[in-house]
């Protein structure tokens, strides 16, 4: 079975400055994706960025860039320019091809705290 | 589109009392799952369908039955509920036609069970 780890429960960071959350995963397959979701206080789970396992070059969006290891199983989140709407739960997770399409499996979450 | 709806946001049982979650999608999504967020647990999935009239369990489906007669609908049951599955519940659908592994998440319902 699939396991996705976040290791860091809990993460601090000074508006404008950067910050990378952590995520390890096991896998046996080779078909797959990993996304990072924001849950704000709202509870709405929203898609902040995602990457093919079969694409070598790292996912961006905007401010939000992943460092995709795949060969050490990491999939860490980099956010620049923290802005104080960035505060919210970080989940990492996976889900396979094939059979496995579709269903997520989700790391324990970090909670992200923005200073201004 | 109203995306990915679940009702009712908020709901308390007494223990053994019966209930279904609603869910639905208007994006004609053929993947539907039944998540379960608990503290310190992130997400798991409870029941997942790839069409109408397919189902399968996931990673915690005791004591939750699902049914899939339309492709927009998705409800899950709860037959006799339990303080265990106090929780919040989230619905999602994603298609294999759309951008690889998307879901679209609904915004939840949370449950107390007594």
């Amino acid at each position: 079975a699939q396991t996705v780890t976040q290791s860091q429960p809990e993460m601090s960071v000074q508006e404008a400055e950067t910050v990378t959350l952590s995520c390890t995963y096991d896998t046996s397959e080779s078909d797959y994706y990993l996304f990072w979701y924001k849950q704000p206080p709202s509870r709405q789970m929203i898609l902040v960025i995602r990457q093919e396992a079969y694409k070598q070059q790292n996912a961006t969006e905007n401010r939000f860039s992943v460092n995709f290891q795949k060969a050490a199983k990491s999939f860490s989140l980099k956010i620049s320019d923290s802005q104080l709407g960035d505060a919210a739960m970080y989940f990492c997770a996976y889900t396979g091809g094939g059979t496995s399409y579709g269903k997520l499996t989700f790391g324990q979450g970090t909670i992200l705290t923005v200073h201004p | 589109n109203a995306g990915v709806t679940q009702t009712p946001k908020f709901q308390v049982l007494k223990t053994g009392q019966s209930m279904t979650l609603q869910c639905a999608q208007d994006m004609n999504h053929e993947y539907m799952s039944w998540y379960r967020q608990d503290p310190g647990m992130g997400l798991r999935l409870i029941h997942y369908s790839v069409g109408a009239g397919i189902t399968d369990q996931g990673e915690v489906p005791n004591g939750y039955n699902v049914s899939r007669s339309t492709t927009e609908d998705f409800p899950l049951r709860l037959l006799s509920a339990a303080p265990s599955q106090t929780s919040v519940y989230f619905c999602a659908s994603s298609s294999p036609s759309g951008r690889a592994g998307e879901q679209f998440f609904g915004p939840g319902t949370r449950l107390t069970v007594l």
